[in-house]
Order: structure tokens, then C-alpha cells, then sequence
């Protein structure tokens, strides 16, 4: 069965823009997570949707806010780019809301901030 | 709040060696799941091997297999055999709860042929 997409997977952007990145879990998988993978700071939780609720949220100020639909597809939105927002951010989706079972993560969105 | 430290920035082993990753943990908590995911240069991270701390066997997954010592909050990851496919970042994860996991920064493996 097909993987998590994830697009698109490379963009450019300039500070002050916004940026939408879409996330299309394994079917069947209702839960969605979304990460920040920086050289400096390591993988960093966003936050997690299921059922198209909001259930954790990071350390993350509020220009980083997400979304799920009822299809469990997954967007987050990241307003007022700044330099330090160039990062890999990853989606991973599962079947369950407890953390009990594996994560499937999707390859990333490459997003550099000129 | 939880952290995770994985101490060995990168590692090599010589192809059909044995080699040892380490990562420590800090919770206060005694019902959590401790997981080793890898990173090929690909960039999908692929879960590796977990392990339920209620759990007192180790778990194995053909050539990897963990050694969990709670008491010690310790979680290291053995590959047996190693193979050039094997060549990846390593990362040690831990997770309570929802899906909110918390990783280390990683081990970057290299396979000497």
C-alpha cells in the first residue's frame, strides 16, 4: 500500500512569507504527526491531529498552527517565515491515537527560507 | 520533561561486525515505549526495534536487538552482522502516551566494506 506523502518536497521561501505543507497518510491511519528536523536542534515535535482534533502540541510558537481533515490528510501552515524556520519537516501517520504502535514517517518537505 | 541523549555523535564498523549504539533517557515515569528508528539518506525514517518498559525481555529484530535496563535508563541498540544497507542516522526515541515522541540527536553509522 502506498506510503505518507508528503508534498511538496522542496520549496523555497523568503522571510515574511507563509508556507502550506501537505501530508496524505497510509490509508486507514487516522492519526498524523508532524516534526521539525533541524541540524542544530535535533527532530522536534509540532504537534498531532486525529479524528481532525488537535490532541499534542510542541514548543512552537503560534505562526506554526496545522489542521486535519476528515479524509485524516494533514496541512500545517507556518505564517511570517523567518531564516530560522529553514528545516526538514517530516509527517508521520498510524492507526492508533496511543503511542503504542510504529510511526510511519513520510520523506519530509525540504523548506529553506531565503 | 523527558529527554533523550545519544552520546555517540557517529559510529563505523567494518561490514559482518557487531557494533553498539547508546542512548540514555530521563523520565519520571514507569509506563512508557523506548524505540530506535533510522534515518538512510533517503531521509524516511524507518522504525527499527521498540520496547514497552513494562517489558523486562529484551526485544529483537533479527540483527538488532536492544539492551533495556530501566533502573539505569538505558537503551542501546546492538546490530549483529553488520551490512552496507545498514549505513544510516540512528535515532533513539521515547514516547508515552500519544504520539508525541521525543528523540535524541542521533548517530550517524557508517559501514567500512
Amino acid at each position: 500500500k502506498a506510503g505518507v506523502t508528503q508534498t511538496p518536497r522542496y520549496l523555497i521561501k523568503t522571510r515574511g512569507q507563509q508556507v502550506t505543507l501537505s501530508c496524505s497518510p497510509i490509508s486507514g491511519h487516522r492519526s498524523v504527526s508532524w516534526y521539525q528536523q533541524t541540524p542544530g536542534q535535533g527532530l522536534q515535535f509540532l504537534f498531532e491531529y486525529f479524528s481532525e482534533t488537535q490532541r499534542n502540541k510542541g514548543n512552537f510558537p503560534g505562526r506554526f498552527s496545522g489542521r486535519q481533515f476528515s479524509n485524516s490528510r494533514s496541512e500545517m501552515n507556518v505564517s511570517t517565515l523567518e531564516l530560522g524556520d529553514s528545516a526538514l519537516y517530516l509527517c508521520a501517520s498510524s492507526l492508533r491515537h496511543a503511542n503504542t504502535g510504529e510511526l510511519f514517517f513520510g520523506e519530509g518537505s525540504r523548506l529553506t527560507v531565503l | 520533561a523527558q529527554t533523550v541523549t545519544q552520546s555517540q555523535p557517529e559510529m563505523s564498523v567494518q561490514e559482518a561486525e557487531t557494533v553498539t549504539l547508546s542512548c540514555t533517557y530521563d523520565t519520571s515515569e514507569s509506563d512508557y515505549y523506548l524505540f530506535w528508528y533510522k534515518q538512510p539518506p533517503s531521509r524516511q525514517m524507518i522504525l527499527v526495534i521498540r520496547q514497552e518498559a513494562y517489558k523486562q525481555q529484551n526485544a529483537t529484530e533479527n540483527r538488532f536487538s536492544v539492551n533495556f535496563q530501566k533502573a539505569a535508563k538505558s537503551f542501546s541498540l546492538k546490530i549483529s552482522d553488520s551490512q552496507l544497507g545498514d549505513a544510516a542516522m540512528y535515532f533513539c526515541a521515547y514516547g508515552q502516551g500519544a504520539q508525541k515522541l521525543v528523540f535524541g540527536q542521533g548517530t550517524r553509522l557508517t559501514i567500512n566494506p
